[in-house]
């Protein structure tokens, strides 16, 4: 059975960083495609960051140069690292797995479709 | 970006009823869409992907259609464990990945 659990989340003063993890059982995270998303309170989802599993990462523009997407395959961990943090980055932040379920040989990533989430932890971003 | 455009927000209905829910694409997207329910307290759930393919476990009372810009989730009578909010997302070949703004269906 596949499990993904966040923490890291907390109250973060602007400018601050936090790091997320996301530990996996039942997939090995280094050989997934991986993403995180985030939820703003009482809003709707957001895609924020994800990991392919050749390695290319991709962010957000509303993220990019502040957030850092990586593994750590000795922990089978996902990790966001969020750097100066804004209060628009307050919301819930899960992690989720892409399963890639058609590719052809254009060179084009496979299309994904995400399969498993976490439950989300909170970060909150406020003086 | 593309933009996704979902409506209604609010969709009211009651158990044993048949809801249409549309998802409508800036630009062309082909089938590249999947749809999530998601319960308060809860992590999205995937119900379609690739415009039309139920996901694993997914009742056959949830369907897909819809390719271009258009796209629309029925769920043909509502069970009461089916009232949520409701997202699409665009899944083409490249990020961002974005999503639609929400339905939500209440009783």
């Amino acid at each position: 059975e596949v499990q993904l659990v966040e923490s890291g989340g907390g109250l973060i003063q602007p400018g601050g960083s936090l790091r997320l993890s996301c530990a996996a059982s039942g997939l090995t995270v280094s050989s997934n495609y991986m993403s995180w998303v985030r939820q703003a309170p009482g809003k709707g989802l957001e895609w924020v960051s994800a990991v392919h599993s050749g390695g290319s990462t991709y962010y957000a523009d509303s993220v990019k140069g502040r957030f850092t997407i990586s593994g750590d395959n000795s922990k089978n961990t996902l990790f966001l690292q969020m750097d100066s943090l804004r209060a628009e980055d307050t919301a819930v932040y899960y992690c989720a797995r892409d399963f890639p379920y058609y590719s052809d040989s254009s060179g084009r990533p496979p299309l994904l479709r995400t399969d498993y989430w976490g439950q989300g932890t909170l970060v909150t971003v406020s003086s | 970006d593309i933009v996704l455009t979902q409506s209604p927000a609010t969709l009211s209905l009651s158990p044993g009823e048949r809801a249409t829910l549309s998802c409508r694409a800036s630009q062309s997207i082909s089938s590249y869409l999947a749809w999530y329910q998601q319960k308060p307290g809860q992590a999205p759930r995937l119900l379609i992907y690739g415009a039309s393919n139920r996901a694993t476990g997914i009742p056959a009372r949830f369907s897909g259609s819809g390719s271009g810009t258009d796209f629309t989730l029925t769920i043909s009578s509502l069970e009461p464990e089916d009232f949520a909010v409701y997202y699409c997302q665009q899944r083409s070949h490249w990020p961002p990945w974005t999503f639609g703004q929400g339905t939500k269906v209440e009783i």
